[in-house]
This record gives structure tokens, C-alpha cells and sequence, in this order.
């Protein structure tokens, strides 16, 4: 059965301070992996990786994907309040019919 | 430019009723999909949508049903809700093998 599994399931810090989110995966016929953000509403997308060991960097945002360890991690450095959300990770999978799978989420929270 | 829109917002329902949740994008995706959102349980794909007039189960689809009839409108419809469908409902449309957009949810308690 195809799975997505994020590491922590939550994460206080205070601002200022470097924080790194794991996602790791098993699913067959992988195609990409994709970073979101969860504030209130919807998810807002970060960053679509499909290429094992280059990183993709947004501001403080940066992301890589390892193929071989099957895992992504995503970072973000000199947090701020604003970044507190539910991080979410998902997998795109071209088994039968092209879907995603989702992990459960990463819960950060910054302080001031 | 819209993007994805989600009507309702928010409903209650009782035990039994029926009721659909609408989804439309105007970015001319070809596909759309249903997720529901519970605690500890992440997104959870109910059913989804690769174009026009085509609809797929997903992870979860028992005790709902959908329609593409229209390339940017995808309903979901539940026939006699129960309470364990309270849960918040995202819509999400994406062209072929790209990234989602999520429209903002709709949070549907059953009583």
C-alpha cells in the first residue's frame, strides 16, 4: 500500500530559529513530490520535485529530494511567526490512473 | 481569475439528508479531484476526475458520488450523509501530471 509518513507531527520554535521537515515515502511508479503550505484555509503550493539531489529554494524556503532514501526534507531558516502552518507532503503516483498521496502533515508553530 | 471555488462554505446536515458541494475552476484544467481533511488523518482522496464526463473512485469514495458534466464543475454529492462525514471538503484541480490548486474547503458537520 502506498504511504507518505512526515516527521515531526509538530514542532513549536521560536523565531529566529532553523527548522527541517521530513517526508518520506513508499509508493510505487513515483513521478514528483510536492511541498504545501496549510495556514487556515487551503493548501498553497511550494515547491514539485522530481529530480533526486537538487535543491529548490524559495527566499528562506529550500527543498530536496533524495530518491535513493526515498525522503524529501524541506527547510526553513530565520523563522518567523508567519511561517507557522501545517506543512504538508504528498507524493504524485503514476499507478494506474495519476493521483497523489498525502501525509498526515507537520504542524509548526513559531514564537515570538 | 478565480482560480478554484468551492460552494458551500459551511453546512450542517442531519443524519439521512442528502446535499451536493460544488466545485468549479476556471483555469481550463483537465483534472479535478475531491479530498476530505480530518484530524491526525491528512488529505484523503474521495474521488477524482481526469476529464469531461469521466469520474473515479479515490482512497476513500464509499458513501459519496460525483459528476463531471462540465469541464470546469465538479460535484459531490452525498446521498444520506452520516455523522462520519463530518470532515472539512477541498477540491483541488490540476493539468495533467502538475502541481494541485486547492479551492478554500467546506466544512459540513452531520448532526
Amino acid at each position: 500500500e502506498d504511504k507518505v509518513v512526515q516527521s515531526p507531527l509538530s514542532l513549536v520554535v521560536h523565531e529566529g530559529d532553523t527548522v527541517t521537515l521530513n517526508c518520506s515515502y513508499e509508493v510505487t511508479n513515483f513521478r514528483s513530490l510536492l511541498w504545501y503550505k496549510q495556514e487556515k484555509k487551503a493548501p498553497t503550493f511550494l515547491f514539485m520535485l522530481t529530480s533526486s539531489g537538487i535543491e529548490k529554494k524559495s527566499g528562506r524556503l529550500s527543498s530536496i529530494l533524495d530518491k535513493k532514501e526515498l525522503s524529501s526534507i524541506l527547510n526553513i531558516t530565520a523563522t518567523q511567526t508567519g511561517d507557522s502552518a501545517i506543512y504538508l507532503c504528498a507524493v504524485a503516483s503514476t499507478s494506474g490512473t495519476y493521483k497523489y498521496i498525502f501525509g498526515t502533515g507537520t504542524r509548526l508553530k513559531v514564537l515570538a | 481569475n478565480a482560480g478554484v471555488t468551492q460552494t458551500p462554505k459551511f453546512r450542517v446536515l442531519k443524519t439521512g439528508q442528502s446535499m451536493t458541494l460544488l466545485c468549479a475552476q476556471d483555469m481550463n484544467h483537465e483534472y479535478m479531484y475531491w479530498y476530505r481533511q480530518d484530524p491526525g488523518m491528512g488529505l484523503r482522496l474521495i474521488h477524482y476526475s481526469v476529464g469531461e464526463g469521466t469520474t473515479a473512485k479515490g482512497e476513500v469514495p464509499d458513501g459519496y458520488n460525483v459528476s463531471r458534466l462540465k469541464k470546469q464543475n465538479f460535484l459531490l454529492g452525498l446521498e444520506s450523509a452520516a455523522p462520519s462525514q463530518t470532515s472539512v471538503y477541498f477540491c483541488a484541480s490540476s493539468r495533467q501530471q502538475e502541481t494541485q490548486y486547492f479551492g478554500p474547503g467546506t466544512r459540513l458537520l452531520v448532526l
